[in-house]
């Protein structure tokens, strides 16, 4: 059956040191793949998108990996600060419909403190 | 301000009563989706339309209903035949063009008395 997979359990580090949150999955062969920030309450907001030729993308402080082979994407937020404390969210496209429908994975609560 | 909104933010729904969650868009955006979020699972989909006119169910539509008369507007009721509705209901919107990212509303959350 098809899964994604994020580490359900909160990842806690100090403000200044690099997050890393694992995105993990089975049974799809998604093209591309993104990552959306959620606060507490609120909707998801997107952050990036990787594709399946591209190993890695970046904005700002934000990193993303995407190893087809390995079937992860790897989330990296370096420099963190308190307010990057959040759940995010991998989501992969499912096209066998010919339309975009997104799976999302359940999340990563991330927690920065100072 | 571009964005999709959602009402009402809180929504009590008694036994066997049916409730309407609203959602509209003005981006334009050609395709919309519903999506329910329950601690621990994830989002997961109800419905979306990708036109005024069409819909479909996603994964969990039963208990479900919904309309799509105009572009901007995608209502979801949530029937008296859904018999654990309390969730965080999320509503998104996308051109439809493939390839993109999904615009998401604040959200409603749905309480049973």
């Amino acid at each position: 059956s098809q899964k994604i997979e994020q580490n359900s359990e909160a990842l806690n580090i100090q403000e200044g040191k690099t997050a890393t949150l694992t995105c993990n999955y089975t049974n799809y062969s998604p093209a591309y793949l993104q990552w959306y920030r959620q606060d507490p309450g609120r909707g998801p907001v997107f952050l990036l998108l990787i594709r399946e030729n591209e190993k890695e993308k970046r904005k700002e402080r934000l990193k993303v990996t995407f190893d087809t082979t390995l079937k992860q994407s790897l989330f990296h937020i370096t420099a963190s600060q308190p307010a990057d404390s959040a759940t995010y969210l991998c989501a992969l496209e499912e096209m066998n419909t010919g339309f975009q429908k997104l799976v999302f994975g359940t999340g990563t609560r991330l927690l920065v403190s100072p | 301000d571009g964005g999709i909104t959602q009402s009402p933010k809180y929504l009590f729904r008694k036994e066997g009563q049916n409730v309407t969650l609203s959602c509209e868009q003005n981006l334009n955006h050609d395709a919309m989706y519903w999506y329910r979020q329950d601690p621990g699972q994830g989002l997961r989909l109800i419905y979306y339309s990708q036109i005024v006119n069409d819909f479909q169910k996603g994964d969990i539509a039963e208990g479900y209903s919904v309309s799509r008369e105009k572009k901007e507007s995608f209502p979801l009721t949530v029937t008296s035949a859904q018999k654990n509705p309390t969730a965080f209901y999320l509503c998104a919107s996308t051109t439809g063009q493939g390839e993109e990212t999904q615009y998401f509303g604040p959200g409603t959350r749905l309480l049973v008395l």
